[in-house]
């Protein structure tokens, strides 16, 4: 089933601009994740907020959760042109003892030069 | 380079052809998964190991099958395949389930 699902589809900005995304999900989660990928790459993991923290950061990567609403926010600030790619929400889903990493559909990022 | 290495980067293969996708990690992680991705679809779990045994098996089709030898070895042996079965396979690995996931560059599959 599908766990994360991210909005907008498709986001274009010009470059020093801020680009935020929006991940929903639907059941209890044990973590959340945020990937990148590149055109035709494997995708690269960018951040993982447990489901007790409420904010992360890393470099200009800003993550909130809010597990009472079930949705994350991944926030790009001054973005760049080499920000361009696709970005993914993951949640874990417990089954049988394992976790099960459910990936959503992504959001399109297009910085402008 | 990820850690995780998919070979072949691009396959062409008919559909009476029997093939295999290799993936190999050495970052010491216990559990690997393989992924389909097709154009304007959400990413598509297919087979999740860990330690070696296979904890899921996402109603796909019997003309693929997993093998993983080891833990840092999977494999995905394809045949008898169909044209809708073209797209990016991504292996991926991470220390146990329910962690963060390093994934390959992914296989770019098509069969004609």
């Amino acid at each position: 089933s599908q766990q994360g699902e991210e909005d907008p589809q498709a986001l274009s900005i010009q470059e020093g601009e801020n680009a935020t995304m929006n991940c929903s999900y639907k059941t209890s989660i044990n973590n959340l994740q945020w990937y990148r990928q590149n055109s035709g790459r494997g995708l690269v993991h960018l951040i993982l907020i447990r489901s007790n923290e409420r904010e992360k950061h890393s470099g200009r990567l800003r993550v909130t959760l809010d597990t009472s609403k079930k949705s994350s926010s991944l926030l790009i600030t001054a973005s760049r042109a080499a920000d361009t790619a696709s970005y993914f929400c993951a949640t874990d889903e417990e089954a049988g003892g394992s976790y099960i990493p459910t990936f959503g559909r992504g959001t399109s990022l297009i910085v402008h030069p | 380079e990820t850690g995780v290495t998919q070979t072949p980067r691009h396959l062409v293969m008919g559909m009476t052809n029997k093939k295999s996708l290799k993936c190999e990690q050495h970052l010491g992680h216990n559990a690997m998964y393989w992924y389909k991705q097709s154009a304007k679809k959400p990413l598509e779990l297919m087979f999740v190991y860990s330690l070696e045994e296979r904890v899921e098996n996402n109603s796909v089709p019997s003309r693929f099958s997993p093998e993983c030898p080891n833990s840092s070895h999977l494999f995905l042996h394809l045949h008898t395949l169909q044209p809708e079965d073209s797209a990016l396979y991504l292996c991926a690995s991470s220390q146990w389930t329910g962690f963060g996931y390093t994934f390959g560059s992914g296989t770019r599959l098509t069969v004609v």
